[in-house]
């Protein structure tokens, strides 16, 4: 069983602060996803990396792949209400797009 | 282009009833996916179906639970008899191809009694 364990499990911050949640395991995955979730939504994807050491940004949202592709980290810039959500990691260990899934960081942005 | 449609939205019923969760996949999509999310744990995979056949059905919990893809369209899982273990979202997944990216529905809430 891959686990991905997923910190802080919540984090509530003031508009405009900075921000970083974190995706752990002990497995190698040959991909990690990153989704956002909202209330009586299903998970939205917003990122794949693949590559050790990969770093993509989406706006104001970085994400960073570890070097062995065992965790991953979320960096959100300047935090909006908006932002407001479950961050759901997700990783495809083998390449059977079987997808493990972290429990989520729940963040809540306060205007 | 709709998306991944999840029917019914909420379903509430006894313990010992059956119910059957319908999802319908993004159109043109071969793979679709079951997961599902207990209160308080991960989601969870269930299987995956390329068309009609399924390909992973390793993470059904138990014979209580049938899942079908006739005609390779829609998928629907049955639960029977449901149990108050089996109370959680249900959540349903399509992808173009094997490897290519999951596009959920918004789920199904089963709650058990």
């Amino acid at each position: 069983t891959q686990l991905l364990e997923q910190s802080p499990q919540f984090l509530s911050i003031q508009e405009g602060e900075n921000l970083t949640v974190y995706c752990n395991s002990s497995s190698v995955f040959s991909s990690l996803q990153w989704y956002r979730q909202e209330p009586g939504e299903g998970p939205v994807l917003l990122v794949t990396v693949v590559t050790g050491g990969e770093v993509k940004k989406l706006k104001r949202l970085t994400f960073q792949f570890g070097d062995a592709r065992k965790d991953s980290s979320l960096h959100i810039t300047a935090a909006q209400p908006g932002d407001t959500g479950l961050y759901l990691c997700a990783g495809d260990g083998n390449g059977n797009n079987r997808l493990a899934f972290g429990k989520g960081n729940q963040v809540v942005v306060i205007p | 282009e709709a998306g991944v449609t999840q029917f019914p939205s909420h379903s509430v019923i006894e313990k010992g009833q059956t119910v059957t969760l319908r999802c319908d996949p993004i159109s043109g999509h071969d793979n679709l996916y079951w997961y599902r999310r207990v209160m308080g744990k991960e989601i969870k995979f269930l299987l995956h179906f390329v068309k009609e056949s399924k390909q992973d059905e390793s993470g059904m919990p138990n014979n209580r639970f049938l899942a079908e893809r006739t005609g390779g369209t829609y998928s629907t899982l049955k639960v029977q008899p449901a149990e108050l273990e089996d109370s959680g979202v249900y959540f349903c997944a399509s992808s173009q191809t094997t490897s290519g990216t999951q596009y959920f529905g918004p789920g199904t809430r089963l709650l058990v009694l």
